[in-house]
């Protein structure tokens, strides 16, 4: 089993609907959650970074945090065509010397 | 002005030879790595430099060799090259290593 679990997709959804992006961990010493971005030819980009639990909201970006369950979402609201990208969740623990833990990510397409 | 710049973006060169990654950051971050990507865009880390000091070293051949001359530069050498190095390589630069700034990458391919 895989540390971090994140269905490849390709995930096709219009535009304007809600769309969600899922990570499962199997190590609860993970505290620092990430997601990227990487559009086609070019190299990943951050999108949202939280600590530990609860929730973190920038514009039509909403990343979620359930360290009970150990499932993480990335929850975009009004989703554009420019959307359209490959987003890849990260995770690390206190202490990991800079070791990040990667999913695989989930190819997006926002169908205008 | 381009935080994290690598070059060549481009790089297409037979087996056997010897080809060499710049990478540079003018971030003023402490830690800069190398990443590869698969064709299945599955990243994989494969060198970390903090202070100019090695402190991740993933299982990769020894014909990879990472260079810091100094904090804002990392550079990737690859000796020997074979078909399976076709991927894309990312150099990346952080502070304090959860939050990752990439560069553009390098697509590799060897022929």
């Amino acid at each position: 089993q895989k540390e971090v679990e994140q269905d490849p997709g390709p995930l096709s959804v219009p535009e304007g609907a809600i769309v969600s992006l899922n990570c499962t961990y199997s190590n609860s010493a993970f505290q620092y959650f990430m997601w990227y971005r990487q559009y086609s030819r070019k190299g990943p980009e951050l999108l949202m970074y939280t600590y530990s639990s609860g929730n973190k909201e920038d514009g039509r970006f909403t990343a979620q945090v359930d360290k009970s369950s150990k499932y993480i979402s990335l929850f975009i609201r009004d989703s554009q065509p420019s959307d359209s990208a490959t987003y890849l969740c990260a995770m690390s623990a206190e202490n990991s010397n800079y070791q990040l833990i990667w999913g695989a990510g989930t190819k997006l397409i926002i169908k205008p | 002005d381009t935080a994290v710049s690598q070059t060549p973006k481009y790089l297409v060169t037979q087996m056997g030879n010897d080809k060499s990654i710049k990478c540079e950051q003018n971030l003023g971050h402490d830690t800069m790595y190398w990443y590869k990507q698969d064709s299945k865009k599955f990243l994989k880390i494969m060198f970390s430099y903090n202070n100019k000091e090695l402190i991740i070293n993933e299982t990769v051949p020894n014909r990879f060799s990472p260079k810091s001359p100094d904090k804002a530069h990392l550079n990737l050498h690859i000796n020997s090259l074979e078909l399976g190095d076709s991927a894309v390589y990312f150099c990346a630069s952080s502070h304090g290593g959860n939050t990752i700034y990439f560069g553009e990458g390098s697509w590799l391919t060897v022929v």
